[in-house]
């Protein structure tokens, strides 16, 4: 059975620092992994999706790479800004038609 | 595009009452999702639509927890009768399955329900 963590539960950094978030998977017979923005109160907010066959993607600031025989995931904040500030989550679908299983997410709070 | 529409936004019952939530996915996405969110933990699948059938709903709690995609467009979700650990956010996703896709998910808004 497929398990995803993230470290870490929280973080708090100063505006303009960059920082990265990780995300491990137990399984590493993956199809995809992606990552979400959620704000409070909020639904989630695709940031980047990654393929099995693919190690890395971009958008803007953010970068993220897989691994899939280490079975992790990094999402790369460049430069971060106050309205980064959310909990990010990451999800692997599997191989065999399996939906996609969620980690419990990193609160992130950059401060001005 | 319009995204996914849910509601109501929020929900509080008493336990042991009935609850149900509305889901409108994007339209030409044949894949629904139903997922509960509890407070700290990420979203766990309750069920999953593609059109009008049900592909998963292995956690989906068949005791007290329905759901419906009658024309394989809205959905609902009902809870009957809720319990106190029912409080939580629950989430709508649909997608479109493209055969060799990377099926995304787009997410709605959510439903907070809270049960006293």
């Amino acid at each position: 059975k497929q398990e995803v963590t993230q470290i870490p539960a929280a973080l708090s950094v100063p505006e303009g620092e960059n920082l990265v978030l990780n995300c491990s998977f137990t399984d590493s017979a993956i199809y995809n992994l992606q990552w979400f923005r959620q704000d409070p109160g909020k639904g989630l907010t695709s940031l980047l999706l990654i393929q099995s066959s693919q190690r890395e993607q971009t958008s803007g600031r953010l970068n993220a790479s897989l691994d899939k025989s280490s079975g992790r995931s990094t999402l790369y904040i460049a430069a971060s800004q106050p309205g980064d500030s959310a909990t990010y989550l990451c999800a692997v679908r599997g191989n065999y038609g399996q939906n996609f299983v969620f980690g419990p997410g990193t609160r992130l709070s950059v401060l001005p | 595009e319009a995204g996914v529409a849910q509601s109501p936004r929020y929900k509080i019952i008493e336990k042991r009452q009935s609850v149900a939530f509305w889901c409108n996915p994007i339209s030409g996405h044949a894949t629904l999702y139903w997922y509960q969110q509890i407070l700290g933990q990420g979203p766990k699948l309750l069920i999953q639509f593609q059109n009008n059938g049900v592909v998963d709903d292995s956690q989906l709690p068949k005791d007290r927890f329905s759901a419906e995609r009658l024309k394989g467009v809205d959905s609902t979700l009902k809870i009957q009768p809720a319990k106190l650990e029912d409080s939580a956010v629950y989430l709508c996703a649909s997608s479109y399955p493209l055969a060799g896709g990377n099926n995304e998910q787009f997410f709605g808004p959510g439903t907070r329900l809270t049960v006293l």
